[in-house]
C-alpha cells in the first residue's frame, strides 16, 4: 500500500522559499507506474494542482505558478521535493503530495502539511 | 484548458439519493477520465470514483459514476445517504494538451 508524507517549513516569511519533501513508502520513487504530484488547498478554499513529476522525468507546472515552482526527486531517500520561491501571504495553504497513476487518478494522498506565510 | 464546474453546495435527507454534477466548459466529457474525490474536515481527500465509473477496492457501492453526454458532465451518485457521507466532493480530470491536472470547486454536500 503506497504511503506518502509531507514535511518541511510549516511558516515562512514573504519573499522565501517554501521547501516541503514528501516520503514516499510502498512503492519505489523510480516506478513506472507512479506520477509524483503536489496540490494545495488555501483555507476554505479548494484544491489547487501545483504541479507533478512523470515516471519519464518530465515535470509540467501549473501556469499561475511555474515560473516558482520546482518539484524534483531525490532517488536515494525514495521521496520527491517541491520548492516554491518568493512567496506571499496568498501562498499559506495545506499543502499535499500525492501518488498519481492511470489516467491522471490521485490514487494516494498525504496527510497535508500546512503552510504560513506571514510578516 | 478546460474548466470543471460542479454546484457549490447539495443537501439531502438520510437515506435519500444525491447526485452531484461536474461539468466540463470545453471539450467533451468523454475526451479525458474523470476522477471524484471526497474530503472531511481537516482530513486529505480520498478516491471514491475513478475513470469515469469505477470504485477503488474498499469504497460502498454506495457511490457510483456515471458521464452525461448530452450536458458534458460527469456525475456522482449516493445512494443510502449517512450523516457520515457528509464533506466537499471534488471531481478531477486531466487535460493532456496542457499536461495540466484540472479539479473542480468542489461541492459541499450536507445530509440532514
Amino acid at each position: 500500500q503506497l504511503q506518502l508524507q509531507e514535511s518541511g517549513s510549516g511558516l515562512l516569511r514573504p519573499s522565501q522559499t517554501l521547501s516541503l519533501t514528501c516520503a514516499v513508502s510502498g512503492a519505489s520513487i523510480t516506478s513506472p507506474i507512479y506520477s509524483w504530484t503536489w496540490i494545495r488547498q488555501p483555507p476554505g478554499k479548494g484544491l489547487e494542482w501545483i504541479g507533478f513529476m512523470h515516471p519519464s522525468g518530465a515535470t509540467y507546472y501549473n501556469s499561475s505558478l511555474e515560473s516558482r515552482t520546482t518539484v524534483s526527486v531525490d532517488r536515494s531517500k525514495n521521496q520527491f521535493s517541491l520548492k516554491l520561491t518568493s512567496v506571499t501571504v496568498a501562498d499559506t495553504a495545506v499543502y499535499f503530495c500525492a501518488g498519481v497513476g492511470a489516467a491522471a487518478h490521485f490514487y494516494h494522498w498525504g496527510p497535508g502539511t500546512l503552510v504560513t506565510v506571514s510578516s | 484548458n478546460f474548466m470543471l464546474t460542479q454546484p457549490h453546495s447539495v443537501s439531502e435527507s438520510p437515506g435519500k439519493t444525491v447526485t452531484i454534477s461536474c461539468t466540463r466548459t470545453s471539450g467533451n466529457i468523454d475526451d479525458n477520465y474523470v476522477h471524484w474525490y471526497r474530503q472531511r474536515p481537516g482530513s486529505a481527500p480520498v478516491s471514491l470514483i475513478y475513470e469515469d465509473i469505477l470504485r477503488p477496492s474498499g469504497v460502498s457501492d454506495r457511490f457510483s459514476g456515471s458521464i452525461v453526454s448530452s450536458s458534458n458532465s460527469a456525475s456522482l451518485t449516493i445512494s443510502g445517504l449517512e450523516t457520515e457521507d457528509e464533506g466537499d466532493y471534488y471531481c478531477q480530470s486531466y487535460d493532456p494538451t496542457s499536461h495540466h491536472m484540472i479539479f473542480g470547486g468542489g461541492t459541499k454536500l450536507t445530509v440532514l
